[in-house]
């Protein structure tokens, strides 16, 4: 079945370090591909998003390329901040869809700034 | 500030209690989602409301009870829970085919 895997954490880093978190898929096709972040005591909201393979969302200085041959969607950014701590959850949208969004999400990474 | 707005916050209850959860949202989302988030799991989705119809029910047990009594409202009644019920429920709500969801900040249920 469709699924989601992203790489276990928790991440700690140091301010201005660069942050790779790694996500792949299993699916049907060609699905498309979210990253949803997490911030402390908030709910879930889209970081950035892509539909089709090469594509590459960004947002906020994070960027992620849709790579099918390797079916990953890597989250990467080249300075965090310590305003960037939060869970960072990947999540697919698989192709056979009626009109609701059943996305199907990862276990989320924990990712902790320090200044 | 989503436009996803979830009460209570907090809920602490007994097995043998019964409560309910609201969600509302004012955004014009013609579907509505309750997901479970526990430690170190995915998100779990529990239901799915599209166009006020449910349309979805992973398998959920029984003692969750879902209302969409219009598009705006969503509640989550609980009733005979059990201590691995404890969790943070999210609900959220998407404009149909937008790929997007809009989260509420959640409540955080402890069972006793």
């Amino acid at each position: 079945g469709d699924s989601v895997t992203q790489m276990e954490g928790p991440v700690t880093l140091s301010e201005e370090a660069f942050l790779t978190i790694n996500c792949t898929y299993t699916a049907t096709g060609y699905p498309s591909l979210f990253w949803y972040v997490q911030y402390p005591g908030e709910g879930l909201q889209l970081l950035l998003k892509a539909t089709k393979a090469d594509d590459k969302g960004s947002n906020k200085g994070f960027e992620a390329t849709y790579r099918k041959e390797t079916t990953s969607f890597h989250l990467e950014k080249g300075s965090v901040q310590v305003s960037d701590s939060a869970v960072y959850f990947c999540a697919q949208r698989p192709i056979t869809q009626g009109g609701s969004e059943k996305l199907v999400f990862g276990k989320g990474t924990k990712l902790t700034v320090n200044p | 500030e989503t436009g996803v707005t979830q009460t209570p916050r907090h809920l602490v209850m007994g097995m043998t209690n019964k409560k309910s959860l609201k969600c509302e949202q004012h955004l014009g989302h013609n579907a509505m989602y309750w997901y479970k988030q526990s430690a170190k799991k995915p998100l779990e989705l529990m239901f799915v409301y599209s166009l006020e119809e449910r349309v979805e029910n992973n398998s959920v047990p029984s003692r969750f009870s879902p209302e969409c009594p219009n598009s705006s409202h969503l509640f989550l009644h609980l009733h005979t829970l059990q201590p691995e019920d404890s969790a943070l429920y999210l609900c959220a709500s998407s404009p149909l085919a937008s790929g997007e969801l809009f989260f509420g900040e959640g409540s955080r249920l402890t069972v006793l």
